[in-house]
């Protein structure tokens, strides 16, 4: 019953260092998300792709990028990770006739 | 002052209780209307939206808009303990695309 997954739960990086946080969805979706999630600020959007190789910034972009070069995977990239970064990181897609969605179960990043 | 307010809670039932969560918002452009459940160290998952004002039923759940207060709730009717969990509203006018989440209220149910 696998739908979205993200290629870590738990990630430790050093401030400075390429971070990818990968995501992959099975269920054909067009538009896939990157959202963090902090105590007292709840879900934020980074980024999101509504097709292959196509992109939009959230509202809070600075710092990230992203990859879609399949329909199933999308990228987040942080290029210099820094201790502000520390966060949970979810991915979400959706698509269908009834605008179905489903969130990965996360990946908690902490910069040290 | 932000765009869309939930009290965090914890807020606590007994088991069968009727449980009201709330989210307030000031953008009136705001036509879409979600809920999330969201157990511990686990993605959110969707439970219902809505698009503008009016009910919404889904077994135990209820989502009711008013757009003239800027006031959303989700009913849970006989809660149980498997409800546990947080809850998120989130909102936008544009569908899902750029959704504005609240903060979650953490529900409890005590059997």
């Amino acid at each position: 019953d696998v739908k979205v997954t993200q290629s870590s739960r738990y990630l430790v990086k050093r401030t400075g260092e390429k971070v990818f946080l990968e995501c992959v969805q099975d269920m054909d979706h067009e538009n896939m998300f990157w959202y963090r999630q902090d105590p007292g600020l709840g879900l934020r959007l980074i980024y999101f792709s509504y097709d292959v190789k196509m992109k939009e910034k959230g509202d809070i972009p600075e710092g990230y990028s992203v990859s879609r070069e399949k329909k199933e995977r999308f990228s987040l990239i942080l290029e210099s990770a820094s201790t502000n970064q520390t966060s949970m990181y979810l991915c979400a897609s959706i698509g269908g006739l009834k605008a179905e969605q489903y969130f990965g179960p996360g990946t908690r990043l902490t910069v040290t | 002052q932000k765009e869309v307010e939930q009290d965090p809670g914890p807020l606590s039932v007994p088991e069968g209780a009727i449980v009201s969560l709330n989210c307030t918002y000031s953008n009136s452009a705001f036509q879409y209307f979600m809920w999330y459940r969201q157990y511990s160290r686990k993605g959110p998952e969707l439970l219902m939206y809505t698009y503008s004002s009016g009910n919404k039923e889904d077994g135990r759940f209820t989502a009711q808009v008013d757009k003239s207060s800027k006031y959303i709730s989700l009913f849970i009717r006989d809660s149980q303990p498997s409800d546990s969990a947080t809850y998120l509203c989130a909102m936008s006018n544009t569908g899902f695309q750029k959704l504005v989440f609240g903060t979650g209220t953490r529900l409890l149910v005590s059997p």
